[in-house]
């Protein structure tokens, strides 16, 4: 079972460019969730999706842009990269009934120089 | 809005010591509580994950404990191993809104020879 795949696991951006981080899941899960960790803390939510054609905010969404047209994928994109958004991005996605047990991807490990 | 504290943020002990980890909340609907491995550089394994309607959950060494009315979670490692060092993560859910999970800034474990 593949779960939730996330690529790229690593990239070096220059500030000002843009970039798409991919996530894929297989469980046809209808919650997905993008998460920030910075070094030493603990992960703050992006933005979520609980539907295709559905996202709403989380903790943290500025300077990120989110769309949900499938039920599998949930890509993020960043535009005009800052060096404030060097980190390690997660993708989760959860059923919506149950215990509603987040998956996580592998992350991507993102650094803007 | 759900806020989740981990103390202490850092954890040394020897080998095959008995350990309790402790995770507090604010909110007390608390729907559940998750308790995830995350070792250096890798990204985030799920170990417990407790309702609202259990008191504690077992899986091995490992037991997890939920009293949403005193707003604590506590993981309790048993004869500890070099291989339990990792840094962990405990994580709540509100019902609602997308289901979303509220992270603590974790706690480094090292257990030592």
């Amino acid at each position: 079972n593949a779960g939730v795949t996330q690529t790229p696991k690593f990239r070096i951006l220059k500030i000002g460019q843009s970039m798409t981080l991919q996530c894929t899941q297989d469980m046809n899960h209808n919650y997905m969730y993008w998460y920030r960790q910075d070094p030493g803390m603990g992960l703050k939510l992006i933005y979520y999706s609980v539907g295709a054609g559905i996202t709403d905010k989380g903790e943290v969404p500025n300077g990120y842009n989110v769309s949900r047209s499938t039920t599998e994928d949930f890509p993020l994109r960043l535009e005009l990269a800052a060096p404030s958004q060097t980190s390690v991005y997660f993708c989760a996605s959860s059923s919506d009934r149950g215990s509603y047990e987040q998956y996580f991807g592998p992350g991507t490990r993102l650094t803007v120089t | 809005k759900q806020e989740v504290t981990q103390i202490p943020a850092a954890l040394s002990v020897p080998e095959g010591e008995n350990l309790v980890l402790n995770c507090s909340f604010t909110d007390s609907a608390i729907y559940n509580l998750q308790w995830f491995r995350q070792d250096p550089g890798k990204g985030l394994t799920s170990l417990l994950l407790i309702q609202s309607s259990q008191r504690e959950q077992t899986s091995g060494r490992l037991n997890a404990s939920l009293d949403k009315s005193s707003g604590r979670s506590t993981l309790y490692i048993a004869a500890s191993q070099p291989g339990d060092s990792a840094t962990y993560l405990c994580a709540g859910i509100l019902t609602g809104g997308g289901n979303k999970l509220t992270f603590g800034t974790g706690t480094q474990l090292k257990v030592e020879l």
